[in-house]
């Protein structure tokens, strides 16, 4: 299978800090995807990102599929931001999702 | 697109008892995955459908677990003999499978508890 690191695990910042967290893979993929773990359990999508950058209001990503790393920007940070982030990927060679542990990160008003 | 909707949203049942979840996919949707996370990881896979063809099982899916896929649509997940290990959230997931975009969204999950 497809091994998928993330870091940092945890993360507490001041509410308008900026952030980057990271995901590491170790094979090539086809699609890369970022989610938000909401506290209720449900994944919302992101950014469906599989190479290049794309931005959403004060979130941001980027994918360097050569260098096979994704890193998600948080910009502003607010309350609301606070969860679980999950990066997860897929190729056509297993053609499942392989996820990451996570960064639980913690905004402080 | 009225999202993946997933029933029952909670579960809990006795340790011995058969469960059953269900799962609805975003409709032009052909491919379908279940997936199951426990306190504190990410989530794991445990199988998927292409249409309603079961393509791969984890070995995560004991003999304890069927999932199936009727007339490529909705599909269910069931659990016979519960047991305390079996407690997690069950996340169902959509995609199109195929084509330049893949992106896979997920339902609300079942959070099942067993005693």
């Amino acid at each position: 299978g497809i091994q998928v690191e993330q870091s940092p695990p945890d993360l507490i910042l001041q509410e308008g800090a900026n952030s980057t967290l990271r995901c590491n893979f170790s094979d090539s993929v086809n699609n890369l995807q970022w989610f938000h773990q909401n506290p209720w359990g449900q994944l919302i999508n992101l950014f469906y990102i599989p190479s290049g950058t794309k931005q959403n209001g004060r979130l941001s990503a980027t994918t360097v599929a050569t260098e096979r790393y994704s890193l998600l920007y948080i910009s502003s940070s607010q309350t609301t931001d606070s969860g679980v982030y999950f990066c997860a990927v897929d190729s056509y060679n297993f053609n499942k999702f392989y996820f990451g542990s996570g960064t639980k990160l913690n905004v402080k008003p | 697109d009225t999202g993946v909707s997933q029933d029952p949203r909670h579960k809990i049942t006795k340790r011995g008892q058969n469960v059953t979840f269900r799962c609805d996919p975003i409709s032009e949707h052909n491919r379908l995955y279940w997936y199951r996370q426990t306190l504190g990881q990410g989530p794991e896979f445990l199988t998927y459908f292409q249409n309603e063809a079961q393509l791969e099982k984890s070995r995560l899916l004991s003999d304890r677990f069927s999932a199936e896929r009727p007339k490529g649509s909705f599909s269910t997940l069931e659990i016979q003999r519960t047991e305390q290990g079996d407690s997690a959230m069950y996340l169902c997931a959509s995609s199109r499978g195929t084509g330049m975009n893949t992106e896979a969204f997920f339902g609300q999950g079942t959070r099942l508890t067993v005693v």
